[in-house]
């Protein structure tokens, strides 16, 4: 099993609709999470961070943890064609120190 | 602010060559890293570095060596490149104490 595993897709939105990403881990000892964005060709940027169970919200992004059932979720509100790109969930496990384990990533196609 | 910076940004070398691959930055973050990412395998972790001439393995460290003489510089050295080695390579950083760490904009190499 791999530790952070993601559905790589593409998941195909329609424009001004919701992109739900999950992502489920392998390790009930990690603390933090983390959403990056990778455009193609391009190095993964951080979006959202999350680290307590529950919702976090910033602006369109909804970031989703439930550590019981070892998943975390993203959700794209409002989808624009600028989303489409490559979302990476990562975390730390518990005896990674500082070091970031992420998953393959999950490719986004955002359809005008 | 010119942040993270890696370079070059495109090499191609020749199967034995030795080639290094330049990480700087500039906001004095105590942890850098360095990830490589092919198809199929997504990010993976070469080495990690906690503060200057502090370093440590990752997941993948075999065929490279790693120093960190100062803070702001993290070079990757690939002492005798092969083609499985052809990736795209990048160089994160983290202020200790915060849990982000951040990217910079990559380096593609190939190994021909």
């Amino acid at each position: 099993q791999k530790e952070v595993e993601q559905n790589s897709g593409p998941l195909s939105v329609p424009e001004g609709a919701i992109a739900s990403l999950n992502c489920t881990y392998s390790d009930r000892g990690s603390q933090s999470f983390f959403w990056y964005r990778q455009y193609s060709g391009k190095s993964p940027e951080l979006i959202m961070s999350i680290y307590s169970n529950g919702d976090k919200e910033d602006g369109r992004f909804t970031a989703q943890l439930n550590k019981a059932s070892q998943y975390v979720s993203l959700l794209i509100r409002d989808s624009q064609p600028s989303d489409s790109a490559t979302y990476l969930c990562a975390l730390r496990p518990k005896a990674a120190g500082n070091k970031l384990t992420f998953g393959g990533g999950t490719r986004v196609l955002v359809k005008p | 602010d010119a942040g993270i910076t890696q370079s070059p940004r495109y090499k191609i070398t020749e199967t034995g060559r030795q080639v290094t691959l330049m990480c700087h930055q500039t906001w004095s973050h105590s942890y850098m890293f360095w990830y490589r990412q092919d198809l199929g395998h997504g990010l993976r972790l070469i080495y990690y570095s906690a503060a200057a001439d502090i370093t440590d393995k990752g997941e993948v460290p075999d065929g490279y060596v790693v120093s960190r003489s100062k803070t702001e510089n993290f070079p990757l050295t690939l002492e005798s490149a092969t083609r499985s080695q052809t990736s795209v390579y990048f160089c994160a950083s983290q202020k200790q104490g915060v849990l982000e760490a951040f990217f910079g904009q990559g380096t593609r190499l190939t190994v021909v």
